[in-house]
């Protein structure tokens, strides 16, 4: 079965960009989707098809999939973004990565 | 605009079975290339995704759960249940359902608030 990797923790100081990478076979032939969840709220879709953002997300979320990884990239990050960050594809089937813990500094 | 909301029992014991009733507005179930997926969080832990049910009745399921699973629909009140079997305390978990649409590549673009379900005996 098809599997997704991401880093358990990424660590970003205020106001600078963090990268939050999801691992897959063969990745970039795959639409890459990312949420955002913060406790005890249900996630929120930010990116979807690997690059396009709904409305209402912010343009400093941005996603990019050229290849293995594919990537979700958080420019001037706020206090407000600390959450944890999901990716997702579709295989036949859904699939979610671990997940990944964003702390901002 | 796109709203569902999970509810059922919030505690179960051991064995007994679990259903939980999607209802949501915003988009019919009949429509090409919609559906409406089920995912569960442990306390302190990742996402699980469970199954999807398509517009025409199809459905999907992770393999690790799939006996146990099932997911149908009722088109013309607007809800998707879901029945879990034999549930374990390791079934504890908040439950969210989610629409998705082929056009989103099947992405899931919105989420109900979730709903706290307890085994315990």
């Amino acid at each position: 079965s098809y599997e997704l990797t991401q880093p358990l923790s990424v660590s970003v100081a205020l106001g600078q960009t963090a990268r939050i990478t999801c691992e897959g076979n063969n990745i970039g032939s795959k639409n890459v989707h990312w949420y955002q969840q913060k406790p005890g709220q249900a996630p929120v879709m930010v990116v979807y098809r690997s690059s396009n953002r709904p409305s209402g997300i912010p343009e400093r979320f941005s996603g990019s999939n050229s290849g293995n990884p594919a990537t979700l990239t958080i420019s001037r990050v706020h206090p407000g973004d600390e959450a944890d960050y999901y990716c997702q594809v579709w295989d036949s089937i859904i699939v979610f990565g671990g997940g990944t813990k964003l702390t901002v500094l | 605009q796109i709203t569902l909301r999970e509810s059922g029992p919030t505690l179960l014991k051991p064995t007994q079975t679990l259903t939980l009733t999607c209802t949501f507005s915003g988009f019919s179930l009949s429509t090409n290339g919609v559906g409406v997926g089920w995912i569960r969080q442990p306390p302190g832990e990742a996402l699980e995704w469970l199954g999807f049910i398509f517009w025409d009745g199809d459905t999907r399921y992770n393999p690790s759960l799939k006996t146990t699973l099932t997911i149908t629909k009722d088109t013309t009140k607007n809800l998707v249940l879901l029945t879990k079997t034999n549930v374990d305390p390791v079934d504890t978990a908040t439950y969210y359902c989610a629409h998705g649409d082929e056009r989103g590549g099947y992405s899931l673009d919105s989420w109900g608030q979730g709903t706290l379900v307890t085994v315990s005996s």
